[in-house]
């Protein structure tokens, strides 16, 4: 089954710094979902890669899927207190399903 | 985005009682959804997904007998927990595929066994 990695598990960043999350695969990665809660909430839908080499942005968050399609990173600029809460990375699982086998999430704290 | 709601969005009930959990998508049609649980501070674990019009496919370790899924709608679809024990306290996350293959999720349902 696929695992994703992902790092680090918990940051603490200033109001105004840039910062980046970081999600690796021990297999290829056919679809990379980017989400974000709020502990105790649903999920935020934030971007979906998909080719390798793949760079995607929405306001000040950038994520990119590398050329061989393992490990995504997203970086967010000039990080707001909004920014605040838990980052989880999300890949098919493979075998047939479509369902979504998640890394356990980066808790980011942004300090004011 | 498309919006995906769940209701109900939290619950308390007492142990042996059966619990159903409603999932819509409400602003398109999803022939599959899937459902996840969640336990404190860890991530979502994929339990089933759900197609409309068949069985329900579940993940190694899901009792189907015990989580009942039911996908009667396009735009719908239930998870039952059956004989629900303190064990299965968690939050339980539904999401809906939308025709570009990505998943919105609902905004999850806490349920407390008592």
């Amino acid at each position: 089954s696929q695992e994703l990695e992902q790092s680090p598990q918990s940051l603490i960043v200033q109001e105004g710094k840039n910062l980046t999350i970081n999600c690796t695969s021990s297999k290829t990665l056919y679809g990379l979902y980017w989400y974000k809660q709020k502990y105790g909430e649903g999920l935020i839908f934030l971007m979906m890669l998909q080719k390798g080499g793949e760079e995607k942005s929405h306001e000040k968050i950038t994520a990119k899927l590398d050329e061989k399609k393992q490990q995504s990173s997203l970086h967010i600029t000039a990080s707001q207190p909004s920014h605040a809460g838990i980052y989880l990375c999300g890949a098919i699982s493979g075998g047939g399903a479509d369902g979504l086998t998640f890394g356990k999430g980066t808790h980011l704290i942004i300090q004011p | 985005g498309a919006v995906v709601s769940q209701h109900p969005s939290w619950v308390i009930c007492k142990s042996g009682t059966s619990v159903k959990i409603e999932c819509r998508s409400l602003d398109f049609q999803a022939t599959t959804m899937f459902w996840y649980r969640q336990f404190p501070k860890q991530s979502l674990m994929l339990m089933a997904t759900s197609n409309e019009g068949s069985k329900a496919t579940y993940e190694q370790g899901v009792e189907k007998d015990k989580f009942l899924i039911n996908h009667a709608s396009l735009t719908l679809s239930t998870l039952t927990v059956t004989s629900a024990h303190p064990e299965d306290s968690s939050f339980y996350i539904c999401s809906a595929r939308a025709v570009e293959d990505t998943q919105y999720f609902g905004p999850g349902t806490r349920l407390t066994v008592l």
